[in-house]
C-alpha cells in the first residue's frame, strides 16, 4: 500500500494568480499521476508524472496551463497557473504501485481550490 | 476513448435494503475494473478491484461482477446501512496504468 499527503488541502485563490499543490508519497513508486474533479463531475485524468522527464499530458490539457514537476519517486508539484473560475475544482494526486495492475491505485486526500 | 457510464446517478434507499450499482464501459480493452467510494470533502477509497480475467470479487456485503465482453460490471451491496451513504465510482484501466472514471452514483441509506 501506499500513503499519499497532498499540500495544501485547501486554498481560495484570485484570478490571475498561480498554485502550487504538493503530492508526498510514504515509498517509492514509478507512476503517479494528477486528477482533476470539477464540481458535480467524476475525476478526469490531467496528466502521468514522469521521474526525470516531462509530464504527459491527456486531451485537453497543456503544460503551460498545469506545469508539472517530479524530482524523485516520492514527490510531485502541480501548478495551477493563471487561474480563473472555471479552475476551481478539487485535484488529486494518486500512485499505481507497479504490481502488473493487480493491486488499486492509491490516492491521496485532494486540494480543493476556489478561484474567485 | 473509453467512456464509463454509472446508472444510476442517485440513489435513495431505507437502511437493509440489497441494491445494485451499474457500470458501462465502451472500450472492452481493459486490464481491470476497480469500484471507489468517496466520501465528502475526503479522497478515494478503494472497495474492490477485478482484474480482466475475473468475474467478480466480494469482500464483506459487497460483491462486484465484471462482463468484459458486453462492457458492463455491477456493484451490489447487501443489507445497506446509513454508513455506507456516499459516492460510488467505478474506473476501468487501460494502457499506461490510466484511470477513466464513472460518472458515479450518489447513494443515500436513510434510516
Amino acid at each position: 500500500s501506499a500513503v499519499i499527503s497532498q499540500k495544501p488541502s485547501r486554498d481560495i485563490c484570485q484570478r490571475g494568480t498561480s498554485l502550487t499543490i504538493q503530492c508526498q508519497v510514504d515509498s517509492q513508486v514509478t507512476m503517479m499521476f494528477w486528477y482533476r474533479q470539477q464540481p458535480g463531475q467524476s475525476l478526469t485524468l490531467i496528466a502521468t508524472a514522469n521521474q526525470g522527464s516531462e509530464a504527459t499530458y491527456e486531451s485537453g490539457f497543456v503544460i503551460d496551463k498545469f506545469p508539472i514537476s517530479r524530482p524523485n519517486l516520492t514527490f510531485s508539484t502541480l501548478t495551477v497557473s493563471n487561474m480563473s473560475p472555471e479552475d476551481s475544482s478539487i485535484y488529486l494526486c494518486s500512485v499505481d504501485p507497479g504490481t502488473s495492475y493487480q493491486e488499486t491505485q492509491y490516492f491521496g486526500p485532494g486540494t480543493r481550490l476556489l478561484v474567485l | 476513448k473509453q467512456e464509463v457510464t454509472q446508472i444510476p446517478a442517485a440513489l435513495s434507499v431505507p437502511e437493509g435494503e440489497n441494491l445494485v450499482l451499474n457500470c458501462s464501459f465502451t472500450d472492452s480493452a481493459i486490464y481491470n475494473l476497480q469500484w471507489f467510494r468517496q466520501d465528502p470533502g475526503k479522497g478515494l477509497t478503494s472497495l474492490l478491484l477485478i482484474q480482466s480475467s475475473q468475474r467478480e470479487q466480494t469482500s464483506g456485503r459487497l460483491n462486484a461482477s465484471l462482463d468484459k465482453s458486453s462492457g458492463r460490471s455491477t456493484l451490489y451491496i447487501a443489507a445497506s446501512q446509513p454508513g455506507d451513504s456516499a459516492t460510488y465510482l467505478c474506473a476501468v484501466t487501460g494502457t499506461a496504468s490510466k484511470l477513466t472514471f464513472g460518472t458515479g452514483t450518489r447513494l443515500q441509506v436513510t434510516l
